[in-house]
């Protein structure tokens, strides 16, 4: 098993240009999250989906959109970058069967707005 | 809203016990935990505590939680190097049991 896997590792994108972030598990789980991360800061919940097709927002989910077309697979865009999004942007996942499961999260990926 | 709190840093010599506190607010809190970070690397979980327990222990962890005070605690024994990280506190909800992080106590160890 992989785990959680997300690519790309890093990327640098200039004001307005858009990306996406993937987001990929491999354990069947029905709960997935991204999360970014600035300095001196936990994690703060973007969007998450709780099932195939279904998504929500979080406490930030400004300037992202999301999308689960696919169980195994949670996508995060940004359709016009601003500075204000550089940070670290962790996926996780987990079982939706125990409140106590783990979450699993991903090697992160770093982005960098210019 | 949902608040939890640490303290920035501890630095405590190698083999002496470590204690990282953490509050927080949500009192429907069900599961709290404690998660490791190192340096350019994802989040390990370490380990979590049930809202109806008040002590977990796990070979060098224990972890100490007040719930009258909302008060959370992770004590390391033997602290090592390779210990050194940041240690972040986190709980859950019921509903869409995303996590609610603390912004972490960085712990260095120092031989």
């Amino acid at each position: 098993n992989a785990g959680v896997t997300q690519t790309p590792k890093f990327r640098v994108l200039k004001t307005g240009q858009s990306m996406t972030l993937l987001c990929a598990q491999d354990m069947n789980h029905e709960y997935m999250y991204w999360y970014r991360q600035d300095p001196g800061m936990g994690l703060r919940l973007i969007h998450y989906s709780v099932g195939e097709g279904t998504t929500a927002k979080g406490e930030v989910p400004d300037g992202y959109n999301v999308s689960r077309l696919k169980k195994q697979n949670f996508l995060l865009g940004l359709e016009s970058a601003a500075p204000s999004q550089t940070s670290v942007y962790f996926c996780a996942s987990r079982s939706g069967t125990s409140g106590g499961n783990e979450q699993f999260f991903g090697p992160g990926t770093r982005l960098t707005v210019l | 809203g949902e608040d939890v709190e640490q303290s920035l840093f501890l630095s405590v010599r190698e083999g002496d016990s470590s204690v990282i506190n953490c509050t927080y607010t949500d009192s429907s809190s069900t599961y709290l935990y404690w998660y490791k970070q190192e340096p350019g690397a994802g989040l390990q979980l370490l380990t979590y505590i049930f809202s109806n327990m008040d002590m977990k222990q796990d070979q060098r962890l224990t972890v100490l939680l007040n719930k009258k005070d909302k008060h959370l605690s992770l004590r390391i024994a033997d602290t090592q190097t390779g210990d050194s990280a940041i240690y972040f506190c986190a709980e859950t909800d019921t509903g869409r049991r995303a996590l609610t992080f603390g912004s972490g106590t960085r712990l260095q160890v120092q031989p």
